[in-house]
């Protein structure tokens, strides 16, 4: 069975701080996606990143990047010189190649508050 | 934005009562989900639908049922409220899944409804 570890419930950093949310994850199937999903505090789940599996290529979006390394099942994202805007709850979740529907799993989730 | 709504937004209900959450995407996308969030639990799959009269169960399926009759709808029945139900219900669609090599297969997902069963 598929999981979604993000081991960090809560990460508190001041403002222009560079800040690290970890993800790790468990599948038994060689191909399958990864996400990035943000939950600011009005409610609504914004998709952030997909990642293949077959691509380990790191990818960076403005302040945002993220390190996938199949070695260690991690897909890492990291925020550079963070801002109060990236409060929110960051979801890392998974999808098994083969399984039909593309159902997610997702982690519990990694609130991360930065104070002005 | 991608075009899902919900309804109702909000909802306060009894123990026992059948209630129904409407999800309505302006998309045309085959797959639709049912999520719900819980503390501690992130989300969890209640159901999926892979097209019109196709559906199958999630891991969290037990109480709920789901219809599709059109593409563009999704619904979620409680077939008899119970407390442990009270959750925020997400709904969700995507345009392909991850066995179509190069599918569109990220999910995107409706602004939610607040359920609680008293």
């Amino acid at each position: 069975a598929q999981k979604v570890t993000q081991a960090q419930t809560e990460i508190s950093v001041v403002e222009k701080e560079d800040v690290t949310l970890d993800c790790v994850y468990e599948t038994r199937d060689t191909t399958y996606y990864l996400f990035w999903y943000k939950q600011p505090p009005s409610g609504e789940l914004v998709f952030l990143i997909r990642r293949n599996s077959f691509d380990e290529q790191n990818e960076i979006s403005g302040r945002y990047s993220w390190n996938f390394q199949k070695s260690t099942s991690s897909f890492n994202f990291t925020i550079t010189a963070s801002q109060v805007v990236d409060s929110a709850v960051y979801f890392c979740a998974l999808s098994e190649g083969e399984t039909s529907g593309s159902r997610l799993t997702f982690g519990e989730g990694t609130q991360l508050t930065v104070n002005p | 934005d991608a075009g899902i709504t919900q309804s109702p937004r909000h909802k306060v209900t009894e123990t026992g009562t059948p209630v129904t959450l409407r999800c309505h995407q302006t998309e045309n996308h085959r797959y639709m989900y049912w999520y719900r969030q819980d503390p501690g639990h992130g989300l969890r799959l209640i159901h999926y639908s892979y097209g019109v009269k196709d559906t199958d169960k999630g891991e969290v399926s037990d109480g709920y049922s789901v219809s599709r009759s059109k593409t563009e709808d999704f619904l979620l029945t409680l077939e008899s409220a119970t407390s442990s139900q009270t959750s925020v219900y997400f709904c969700a669609i995507s345009e392909s899944v991850a066995r179509v090599a190069g599918g569109l297969n990220e999910q995107f997902f409706g602004p939610g409804t607040r359920l609680t069963v008293l």
